[in-house]
């Protein structure tokens, strides 16, 4: 049973296309997050929702939109797609406490052609 | 500001011998810290967590770490490689005040396991 789960895992999508990854976790967390690590497998938050409010947002360009339903769901939403945002892009949760760790699900991959 | 650096982004080991894998941290706050690996095409694995007590923390796979707070670091170790262990790891460290939660990672170190 997946705790943190997100869809697609592989996305290949053309230059100027929207596309949406869905996220979703059954670990009961208050606290969701998107990160991207890009080709040097660098990793960076973008966004942070707690209890569906968005609390961090870190300079992400707002073709980036970032959507939470509820406390067990974090979608991200693109538009415009571009060759730079090729990446892994990772959901993850945590309870909303400091020194617990964040859970993360598997990647997906995103490739702009 | 806080920050993580990761001394390495590569390491290159045999079989049986010691892992040891550099993270220095920089955190105007008591830090709580973080390592994580990562396999070939998979999310990101909690090792093992620093947040207070114990300095010396025990996690997965017969890794651990040690904080110590003069010298500003959380380097992981493990006495004995095992080819399995072949990943990337990442080093993290998050503020005590929270900060909305987020992790600040550090580069990342490529682990090889040589037989």
């Amino acid at each position: 049973d997946t705790a943190v789960s997100q869809t697609p895992k592989y996305l290949v999508t053309q230059m100027g296309n929207d596309k949406s990854i869905k996220c979703e976790q059954n670990l009961g967390h208050d606290t969701m997050y998107w990160y991207k690590q890009d080709s040097k497998k660098f990793l960076k938050i973008m966004f942070s929702y707690n209890n569906k409010e968005l609390i961090i947002n870190e300079t992400v360009p707002n073709r980036f939109s970032p959507k939470s339903p509820d406390k067990a769901h974090l979608n991200l939403h693109i538009n415009s797609l571009e060759l730079g945002d090729s990446a892994v892009y990772f959901c993850a949760s945590s309870l909303g406490r400091a020194n617990t760790e964040a859970f993360f699900g598997q990647g997906t991959r995103l490739t702009v052609v | 500001a806080q920050s993580v650096t990761q001394l390495g982004s590569h390491v290159s080991v045999s079989e049986g011998a010691l892992v040891l894998l550099r993270c220095n941290y920089s955190s105007s706050v008591p830090p709580y810290l973080f390592w994580y690996v990562q396999y070939p095409n998979q999310g990101l694995q909690l090792l093992l967590k620093y947040t207070t007590g114990a300095t010396l923390v025990k996690g997965i796979n017969g890794f651990e770490a040690e904080f110590k707070k003069s010298e500003t670091s959380f380097h992981l170790t493990k006495p004995s490689a095992h080819m399995s262990d072949a990943a990337e790891y990442f080093c993290a460290v998050r503020n005590g005040r929270n900060q909305g939660g987020k992790l600040i990672f550090g580069q990342g170190t490529e682990l090889s396991v040589k037989p």
